[in-house]
């Protein structure tokens, strides 16, 4: 148990449908992260929300549409996904300090996303 | 883009065998982070190296970092089963004001009993 919760665990969708993963922290951490972890590839950063402001777009297509309503949550809404969008969903928050050491990232379990 | 490439990507090994996992980059990062991943789970902390040369042991994993601090490398002596997983090394760094990670290829590592 890392303190970062998401559901779902598992979601099989269509092309054509909208959802949305939802990722929760109960570290009381200021920056939250969604990455995109596939086979093939390393762990990819998506996004970055730093004290509830989106900081970085990883050049990420808009069918994927990340929200934080507040600095416990994080959402990530997903549109007209490809099959190629199939892969494992990973939510991380971190304590953003400001010196110049960078601390550790505590990551959820996952939501391994298929896409027909 | 700052790319961390891992080496071996694949490792099977028996148990109590030693192994060396390195990961090696163009770039220069501020501090190298390696993390575990189990199957089903996210990636877990391991160890932060932060100064070029540093060496950390946890346990039965010793962990060096570059005197550039471009590269790093972890070695587990005696492996246990326990030690499966996925295994990554992940260049760190400030921009902005906010930390950024970016990670390896990974190493999968099985430990047979």
């Amino acid at each position: 148990e890392t303190g970062v919760t998401q559901t779902p665990r598992h979601l099989v969708m269509g092309m054509t449908n909208k959802k949305s993963l939802k990722c929760e922290q109960h570290l009381g951490h200021n920056a939250m992260y969604w990455y995109k972890q596939s086979a093939k590839k390393p762990l990819e950063l998506m996004f970055v929300y730093s004290l509830e402001e989106r900081v970085e777009n990883n050049s990420v297509p808009s069918r994927f549409s990340p929200e934080c309503p507040n600095s416990s949550h994080l959402f990530l809404h997903l549109h007209t996904l490809q099959p190629e969008d199939s892969a494992l969903y990973l939510c991380a928050s971190s304590q953003s300090s400001s010196g110049g050491f960078v601390n550790e990232q505590f990551f959820g379990p996952g939501t391994r996303l298929t896409v027909l | 883009t700052q790319l961390l490439e891992q080496s071996p990507q694949f490792l099977s090994i028996q148990e109590g065998e030693n192994l060396t996992v390195y990961c090696n980059s163009s770039s220069v990062f501020s501090s190298l982070q390696w993390y575990r991943q189990e199957p089903g789970e996210g990636p877990v902390l391991l160890v932060t190296v932060v100064t070029g040369g540093e060496v950390k042991k946890l346990k039965r994993l010793t962990f060096q970092f570059g005197d550039a601090r471009k590269d790093s490398s972890l070695h587990i002596t005696a492996a246990q089963p326990g030690d499966t997983g996925l295994y990554l090394c992940a260049g760190a760094g400030r921009t902005g004001g906010y930390q950024k990670v970016t990670f390896g290829t990974g190493t999968k590592l099985q430990v047979i009993p």
